[in-house]
């Protein structure tokens, strides 16, 4: 079965850039999903379609996917952009959803 | 403005049932299939139910199929999931999302709106 690694954890300082990897075969050619979750609340949708943007999610936020590796960038980072970022796809059109196990961005 | 409400969440002892709904609002409902996904205690998020939104299909994952139910009640724009033969693995928060799109299973599928939750405490 097909498998989402993301890492654990990623620190950064606030105003610097963050890049949160989302490893799987291949994900260059399957559509990746991002979803940030602040302590205590429900997750949020903040890249779709690899690289879109919902309205009222800032333009500091992007999405990228080449190869093995998707990759949600956060530029000039904010206290606010402490939570949990969650990538997601579909493996394959007879698969069902699956999320990464998640990364926690903390700024320092 | 998108509103999903979750509600039933409780304390309920193992081999018990429970039932949550989800209410809807703010889009036109049956255009839309409609998912739950829960978060157990200090964990990532892991994808339970979906049903479509026209002709009610319904897809589970592998660690509830036969013991969860997923219903929609389009006249009150509702999304139930009941919930069966519960286990002290089935603790989690159970959030209830819009897809975006009618039709469940595209792999271009994502969740655009999600609920504030309901917990689901299995415990003797």
């Amino acid at each position: 079965s097909y498998v989402l690694t993301q890492p654990p954890s990623v620190s950064v300082a606030p105003g610097k850039t963050a890049r949160i990897t989302c490893g799987g075969d291949n994900i260059g050619s399957k559509i990746v999903h991002w979803y940030q979750q602040r302590p205590g609340q429900a997750p949020v949708l903040v890249i779709y379609f690899d690289t879109e943007r919902p309205s009222g999610i800032p333009e500091r936020l992007s999405g990228s996917s080449s190869g093995n590796t998707a990759t949600l960038t956060i530029s000039g980072v904010e206290a606010g952009d402490e939570a949990d970022y969650y990538c997601q796809l579909w493996a394959n059109s007879r698969d069902l959803p699956l999320f990464g196990g998640g990364t926690k961005l903390t700024v320092l | 403005e998108v509103q999903l409400v979750e509600s039933g969440g409780g304390l309920v002892q193992p081999g018990g049932s429970l039932r949550l709904s989800c209410e809807a609002s703010g889009f036109t409902f049956t255009r839309y299939a409609m998912t739950w996904v829960r978060q157990a205690p200090g964990r990532g998020l892991e994808w339970v139910s979906a049903m479509s939104g026209s002709e009610g299909s319904a897809y589970y994952a592998d660690s509830v199929k036969g013991r969860f139910t997923i219903s929609r009640d389009n006249s009150k724009n509702i999304v139930y999931l009941q919930m069966s033969s519960l286990r002290a693995e089935d603790t989690a928060i159970y959030y209830c999302a819009k897809v975006s799109d009618t039709t469940f299973g595209a792999t271009s599928n994502y969740f655009d709106f999600w609920g504030q939750g309901s917990l689901v405490t299995v415990s003797s």
